[in-house]
């Protein structure tokens, strides 16, 4: 059974800072991995998604890497700013699981300091 | 274009009694969802929606009911609730792999 883990649960740095935030999967068999971002009291958007054959994507600050032989994901945040502080999540689909269910990790809360 | 709206946003059940919560998507999806979210812990699918017409249990159903009333609404029931189904309730609906989530909806049960 797949477990995701994102450790650790929160993070608190200086504005201007880039940051990285850890996501591990436990079965390499997946078929995409999302990280998405949830600001308190909302629901989530997402913010980027990767492809098991991918090996990173990038928008904008936000650029996200995945290596599935060691199971892990980043989510690198260039030149912090306080209105990056959110919740972070993400999430795994994989191979064996029906259409569209995924797994989510509880998320790395994010605190950026004026 | 609202996206995915949920109602109620709050909610005070006593245990025991019923509710239905409400979602609504606007983008012509056919996969619709709904999750659970619990303080430290990530988002648990309890059913979710390849269409209209369709529905199948996902990680935690116990306890509830779901309706695929049409393409836009997917309706979440509870027909006798727990204090242990005290929660947030999010929707969701997709397309493609990208899924978009409702506000969500606090549920207290006490």
């Amino acid at each position: 059974k797949q477990e995701v883990t994102q450790i650790p649960a929160a993070l608190s740095v200086p504005e201007g800072e880039n940051l990285v935030l850890n996501c591990s999967f436990t079965d390499s068999a997946i078929y995409n991995l999302q990280w998405f971002r949830q600001d308190p009291g909302k629901g989530l958007t997402s913010l980027l998604l990767i492809q098991s054959s991918q090996r990173e994507q990038t928008s904008g600050r936000l650029n996200a890497s995945l290596d599935k032989s060691s199971g892990r994901s980043t989510l690198y945040i260039a030149a912090s700013q306080p209105g990056d502080s959110a919740t972070y999540l993400c999430a795994v689909k994989s191979w064996y699981s029906s259409a569209s269910k995924i797994i989510f990790g509880s998320g790395t809360r994010l605190s950026i300091r004026p | 274009n609202a996206g995915v709206t949920q109602t109620p946003k709050f909610q005070v059940l006593k245990t025991g009694q019923s509710m239905t919560l409400q979602c609504a998507q606007d983008m012509n999806h056919n996969s619709m969802y709904w999750y659970r979210q619990d303080p430290g812990m990530g988002l648990r699918l309890i059913y979710y929606s390849a269409s209209e017409g369709t529905t199948d249990k996902g990680e935690v159903p116990n306890g509830y009911n779901v309706s695929r009333l049409n393409k836009r609404e997917f309706s979440l029931r509870l027909e006798s609730a727990a204090p242990s189904q005290t929660s947030v309730y999010f929707c969701a609906s997709s397309e493609t792999e990208t899924q978009y989530f409702g506000p969500g909806t606090r549920l207290l049960v006490l």
